[in-house]
């Protein structure tokens, strides 16, 4: 089945710090998201980018479909921005389920 | 809309027993999943329904039923709970096509 490989996994920054979060997978998809974990479990639905570039906010995402990855940055992080993020791809089957990376843990610090 | 539910939010099982997680979608989503996290990893797919009545496994089935009579539901229920079923069980829909929305999660622990 098809591989999802995050980069990279661990992360640690000061607050006001740039990053990107990179998201490798190994066959075409039809569905790209990326999401945020917070400290208290909840998953947070940030990007639906299955190719193309969006932005909201500090945050903004580029999914390259014929390359196969996509990348997430996060600029003048903050403390709140803590916690693991998730990329997740679908494929044409199993009703376009998402088949989750291992994610990238990211602590910020004041 | 109130989205993605799931009850309850917690809760503690003894080996052998069962119970049936809840998960409703007021967004007439004809897709629906069910998810578990294990610690330190990301999710995987337990079972998947493309609309009411049709129901199919996802790649960690084992342990685990569904059922579909209604487009809004769509509950998950454990038989004879074991401890590897010590999980987050996270409930998602989505529209055809379009981003999955989740819901809060219920964090099971079987001891």
């Amino acid at each position: 089945g098809i591989q999802v490989e995050q980069s990279p996994p661990d992360l640690i920054l000061q607050e006001g710090a740039n990053s990107t979060l990179r998201c490798n997978f190994s066959d075409s998809v039809n569905n790209l998201q990326w999401f945020h974990q917070n400290p208290w479990g909840q998953l947070i639905n940030l990007f639906y980018i299955p190719s193309g570039t969006k932005q909201n906010g500090r945050l903004s995402a580029t999914t390259v479909a014929t390359e196969r990855y996509s990348l997430l940055y996060i600029s003048s992080s903050q403390t709140t921005d803590s916690g693991v993020y998730f990329c997740a791809v679908g494929v044409n089957q199993a009703g376009t389920a998402l088949i989750f990376g291992k994610g990238t843990t990211l602590s910020v610090s004041s | 809309n109130a989205g993605v539910t799931q009850t309850p939010k917690f809760r503690i099982l003894k080996i052998g027993q069962s119970m049936t997680l809840q998960c409703a979608q007021d967004m007439n989503h004809n897709y629906m999943y069910w998810y578990r996290q294990d610690p330190g990893m990301g999710l995987k797919l337990i079972y998947y329904s493309v609309g009411a009545g049709i129901t199919d496994k996802g790649e960690v089935p084992n342990g685990y039923n569904v059922s579909r009579s209604t487009t809004e539901d769509f509950p998950l229920r454990l038989e004879l709970a074991a401890p590897s079923q010590t999980s987050v069980y996270f409930c998602a829909s989505r529209d055809r096509p379009g981003e999955q929305y989740f819901g809060p999660g219920t964090r099971l622990t079987v001891t």
